[in-house]
């Protein structure tokens, strides 16, 4: 079982609509996760850390589900802006382990 | 500019060619790490260093490779002979030991193309 799978889409969105991304992850010694986004071409970067059952910024919302080892993402009111590949990574201590990412694309 | 620094941005070399690429971590992070990522997958982890220790390698990093950090400050990663499968994005990484919850900071990357 690979250590991190995720739907790797595309998903193609209007604007203004609500996405939401699952992960699931194998090690459940995994202790926080984290969200990053990464554009075409640039280098992922951070998005949003998750340490307890969830966390939540503007709108975004993650949740994590320990008991089914899966932990999601939820955007609200998509903008054009977010339109990026979206990565889970479980934090096992010593390196990260990253999926292969969620493509979504915001249609006006 | 107190980001994660790589160097070149890209390099084109010629199948068997050796290259070597630069990391500059964030100064005040003792972890730095190596990715590698291909289109359409996510960064696969390479090695990781603890100030100047290298203490985990990547089954994928094969005999070729080489990383060091010798002063436990920057880092260089080689690649001897050169294959085509080696053409991808290779990601350099920092963090701080006592602030791994707060994710890595990535470099803008180094692209290589072997032809």
């Amino acid at each position: 079982r690979k250590e991190v799978e995720q739907d790797p889409g595309p998903f193609n969105v209007p604007e203004g609509a609500t996405v939401a991304f699952n992960c699931t992850y194998s090690n459940s010694a995994s202790q926080s996760f984290f969200w990053y986004r990464q554009d075409c071409r640039k280098e992922p970067k951070l998005l949003m850390s998750v340490y307890s059952s969830g966390n939540e910024d503007g709108r975004f919302t993650a949740q994590l589900n320990r008991a089914s080892q899966y932990i999601s993402l939820l955007i609200r009111d998509s903008k054009l802006s977010d339109s990026a590949t979206y990565l889970c990574v479980p934090n096992t201590g010593n390196q990260f382990y990253f999926g292969t990412g969620t493509s979504l694309t915001v249609i006006p | 500019d107190t980001g994660v620094s790589q160097d070149p941005r890209h390099k084109i070399t010629k199948r068997g060619q050796n290259v070597t690429f630069r990391c500059d971590p964030i100064s005040e992070h003792n972890r730095l790490y190596w990715y590698r990522q291909t289109l359409g997958q996510g960064p696969e982890f390479l090695t990781y260093f603890q100030n100047e220790a290298q203490l985990e390698k990547s089954r994928l990093l094969s005999d070729r490779f080489s990383a060091e950090r010798p002063k436990g400050s920057f880092s260089t990663l080689e690649i001897q002979r050169t294959e085509q499968g080696d053409s991808a994005m290779y990601l350099c990484a920092s963090s701080s030991y006592r602030d791994t919850n707060y994710g890595y900071t990535f470099g803008s990357g180094t692209r290589l193309t072997v032809v």
